[in-house]
């Protein structure tokens, strides 16, 4: 298993450009989330998807666009890049939602806005 | 309101040391889970220990183990035996009961180790 993976590692954008960042996982999980992790700072949620077809908002979803077509993709899309998007992007899935069913994690993309 | 709190911003322990690092939580959810996680300089976020909020004992794995105090809404990480690569970023994340199964994270807390 290749577990969850993201592309790309790293990415520099002008202001104003768009760009989709991937990810994808091969573990069958239902449950897929994106996360923003700015410097010395936790993680916050962007956006989540409980199943292919269904998403929904997280903490900071401003800027952001998902759709999850299939149970393994779940693509971030960042329209009209801001210097206030510059951060570690980080994908994650879980089996469930329940009990202690960790969410494994993307080894991040690192995204620069200038 | 923050509903994980990180106290420490960065901590030093010798080398086969025992170190504790604090998180406090906030919630009204009676139903509601603790995760740990470590993350090193490479960047990748290592799941280490869980606690759910029904659990009769507090949780090891290894030389992890979680001080859960309820009543105190304190789900502190011990690591025993410290070792070099356990130098890294901590961060404990809480998930609350319902539909959403998000996790809330604190700011984290930065280990040092020294031999």
């Amino acid at each position: 298993n290749a577990g969850v993976t993201q592309t790309p590692k790293f990415r520099i954008l002008k202001i104003g450009q768009s760009m989709t960042l991937q990810c994808a996982q091969d573990m069958n999980h239902n449950y897929m989330y994106w996360y923003r992790q700015d410097p010395g700072m936790g993680l916050k949620l962007i956006y989540y998807s409980v199943g292919a077809g269904i998403t929904d908002k997280g903490e900071v979803p401003n800027g952001y666009n998902v759709s999850r077509s299939t149970t393994e993709d779940f693509p971030l899309r960042l329209e009209l890049a801001a210097p206030s998007q510059t951060s570690v992007y980080f994908c994650a899935s879980s089996y469930s939602g329940q009990g202690g069913h960790e969410q494994y994690f993307g080894p991040g993309t690192r995204l620069t806005v200038t | 309101a923050q509903k994980i709190t990180q106290t420490q911003p960065g901590m030093f322990v010798q080398e086969k040391e025992a170190v504790t690092l604090d998180c406090t939580y906030d919630t009204s959810d009676p139903s509601y889970g603790l995760f740990w996680y470590k993350q090193p300089s490479s960047g990748e976020m290592i799941f280490l220990i869980y606690q759910g909020s029904y659990d009769q004992q507090n949780a090891t794995e290894g030389r992890y183990s979680l001080n859960f105090q309820k009543a105190r809404k304190s789900a502190n990480l011990v690591i025993s035996a410290s070792q070099l690569g356990d130098s890294a970023m901590y961060f404990c994340a809480m998930r609350e009961g319902g539909n959403d199964y998000k996790l809330s994270f604190g700011a984290g807390t930065t280990v040092t180790v020294r031999a």
